[in-house]
């Protein structure tokens, strides 16, 4: 069974103050880990999808890294609208969906 | 471009009741899946469909239904509505199977 673990579960920033995710899984062959971004009561909104060991994706002050058996999410000097939670998932060789973690709930403060 | 649209965005039911949720995808995608997310969780798949047929079950009751149509548009049908099926319903879209998914924004059923 697939599993996704996040963490930490909460995280509280200075705007500025750089810091990481964690995304550590299980799979029984991995196609594809994604990170998604979630504002409250909204739908997941995608970041990147990652697919082998060593790749690494970046898009404004985020940067995403994925190893055999986590990926990081860093946040560069974030600003308060970065505040969100991230959601981090997998899709494996053997299932037809997307299983998720629970979340990092990111606040940056001004 | 349209993203994946759901409506209603908002329902309030009773328990017993029977809901129908329905979910727009991105145009040219094929593939529709289904996620219940409840508060402080992430989502859980629910369903799979891929050129109207049903590719994937999770692990939910069989209170639970759905269905994809020609246009590739898809209802989630849920019967006897319990308080524990409160929850954010969001639908995915994918160019293929397995690839690619992008959500809306979720209809948000509260089950009084």
């Amino acid at each position: 069974e697939d599993q996704v673990t996040q963490s930490p579960e909460a995280l509280r920033l200075q705007e500025g103050e750089s810091s990481s995710l964690n995304c550590s899984y299980t799979v029984s062959g991995l196609r594809g880990l994604f990170w998604y971004r979630q504002d409250p009561g909204k739908g997941p909104e995608f970041l990147f999808t990652l697919y082998s060991a060593g790749e690494e994706k970046e898009k404004e002050r985020l940067k995403a890294t994925l190893t055999k058996k986590e990926s990081f999410l860093h946040i560069t000097a974030p600003k308060p609208e970065d505040s969100a939670t991230y959601l981090c998932a997998v899709l494996s060789g053997s299932a037809r969906q997307l299983t998720f973690g629970s979340g990092t709930q990111l606040t940056v403060l001004p | 471009d349209a993203g994946v649209t759901q409506s209603p965005t908002h329902l309030i039911k009773t328990r017993g009741q029977h809901v129908t949720l329905r979910c727009s995808p991105i145009s040219g995608h094929k593939s529709v899946s289904w996620y219940q997310q409840v508060l402080g969780q992430g989502p859980q798949f629910i369903f799979q469909y891929y050129e109207k047929e049903e590719r994937g079950r999770g692990n939910f009751p069989d209170r639970f239904s759905a269905r994809q149509f020609p246009n590739y548009s898809s209802e989630l049908n849920v019967n006897a509505l319990l308080l524990g099926d409160s929850a954010l319903y969001l639908c995915a879209s994918s160019l293929v199977q397995d690839y690619g998914y992008t959500f809306g924004s979720g209809t948000r059923l509260t089950v009084v």
